[in-house]
């Protein structure tokens, strides 16, 4: 089954202590995101990729690290996480075929608290 | 960067009723995309159409990008259809990259 993949769903956790939530797709799409979901505010981008070794910032990066090692997977760091950075996480991959962004799959959310 | 705007904010149907949303963005876009997210956060894909119209049983969407909008239609809603309905936009911004933007949701719940 083609799907999106987030890992840890639900996660609590402190200030101060790094962390890493896990985000794999199995479609072998180039292109992969990290958003955050906010009330009042809607989705925003915090990372993207459009391939391996190539990862830039979107729209609210400050407190975020990723990386792209693999074509599959694309983690997002948490280097020292703060209360404000609690938030609904969502990662989402698409095929960049023909050169422009083709339909965006989303992972199931990481609900996220940090004390 | 683009703007994108979503109507109605909030809309409540009594169950069977048809509804029509709408998305309007200003700036030409080179995709769109229509999402559900249900009550448990889940964002499920409804319709990638960057032009014309699909439909999809009792859902079907219309983008006009010469005039910057979509609208999605959902027929004799059920209970299951409660909600935010959400647009993404993609467009190419000043820097070239192509960027994701999503609208601001319309909040739906479907009463029995």
């Amino acid at each position: 089954e083609a799907q999106v993949t987030q890992n840890p769903r639900y996660l609590i956790t402190v200030t101060g202590k790094k962390l890493t939530v896990t985000c794999s797709q199995n479609m072998n799409h180039e292109y992969m995101s990290w958003y955050r979901q906010d009330p009042g505010l809607g989705l925003r981008q915090i990372y993207y990729s459009m391939n391996v070794e190539v990862t830039d910032k979107g729209d609210v990066p400050e407190g975020y690290k990723v990386s792209r090692k693999e074509k599959r997977n694309f983690p997002l760091i948490l280097e020292s996480p703060s209360p404000n950075q609690t938030s609904l996480y969502f990662c989402a991959s698409s095929s960049l075929a023909g050169g422009r962004y083709n339909e965006q799959f989303f992972g199931p959310g990481t609900r996220l608290t940090v004390l | 960067g683009i703007q994108v705007e979503q109507s109605p904010p909030d809309l409540i149907l009594q169950e069977g009723a048809n509804s029509t949303l709408r998305c309007n963005f200003s700036d030409s876009v080179n995709n769109l995309q229509w999402f559900h997210q249900n009550p448990w956060g889940q964002l499920i894909n409804l319709f990638y159409i960057p032009s014309g119209t699909k439909q999809n049983g009792r859902l079907s969407a219309t983008t006009v990008a010469t005039e910057r909008y979509s609208l999605l239609y959902i027929s004799s809603s059920q209970t299951t259809d409660s909600g935010v309905y959400f647009c993404a936009v993609v467009n190419s911004g000043l820097d070239g990259y192509q960027k994701v933007t999503f609208g601001t949701g319309t909040k739906l719940q479907v009463i029995p």
